[in-house]
């Protein structure tokens, strides 16, 4: 059975702070690995996507990399703002027809 | 452009009434459509998948089930909600037989069942 996991569950951070979120998947034979940003009683936003063949994507002020034969991914986020402050959540494709979620990462970053 | 129209927002029930969700998605053609649940403080929890009109694959047994009448559009209802129906329901697309798709989300559903 397929399983993601993200640590921490919970991260504050003051404003400024460059900061890492992890993600962790048991198969490593995935088609791609999804960012999504969810704000309190919304829909899923995506971030960023990374297919297999790759190592890492940017966005702005994002950086996602992705090592399969390890089964990790990370989220890195430079200079954090308030604006920031939601629920991470990591997605893995293991066929064409179904993405596994880990349980996400609520970030809090204070002025 | 591609989006995804899902409704009503929010929604309460008694418990026992029938429940409908409607999901349509606009500028693509034949899109996996996906139904989540999100409780409380939990993860994303997959309910059904659709690759095509009338095909469903359920992964989880519940009370709740899916139809898709129509290539855009995916429905999740139930005959008789129960208590542990509550949750956020979340409608999602992605282009079908691609392995670098993404999953593109609603707005969701908040359902509270009373």
């Amino acid at each position: 059975k397929q399983e993601v996991t993200q640590i921490p569950a919970a991260l504050s951070v003051p404003e400024g702070e460059n900061l890492v979120l992890n993600c962790s998947f048991t198969d490593s034979a995935i088609y791609n690995l999804q960012w999504f940003r969810q704000d309190p009683g919304k829909g899923l936003t995506s971030l960023l996507l990374i297919q297999s063949s790759q190592r890492e994507q940017t966005s702005g002020r994002l950086n996602a990399s992705l090592d399969k034969s390890s089964g990790r991914s990370t989220l890195y986020i430079a200079a954090s703002q308030p604006g920031d402050s939601a629920t991470y959540l990591c997605a893995v494709l293991y066929n064409f027809n179904k993405f596994y979620f880990g349980s996400g990462t609520k970030l809090n970053v204070k002025p | 452009s591609q989006t995804i129209h899902q409704w009503p927002a929010t929604l309460v029930q008694p418990v026992g009434s029938p429940l409908s969700l409607e999901c349509t998605v606009e500028g693509t053609s034949n899109p996996n459509l996906y139904w989540y649940r999100q409780a409380a403080g939990r993860g994303l929890q997959l309910l059904f998948y659709s690759v095509g009109i009338g095909q469903i694959s359920s992964e989880v047994p519940q009370n709740l089930s899916a139809s898709r009448p129509q290539d855009r559009q995916f429905i999740l209802s139930s005959k008789k909600l129960l208590l542990s129906d509550s949750g956020f329901y979340l409608c999602a697309w992605s282009v079908r037989g691609v392995g670098n798709s993404p999953l593109h989300f609603g707005n969701g559903t908040r359902l509270t069942v009373t």
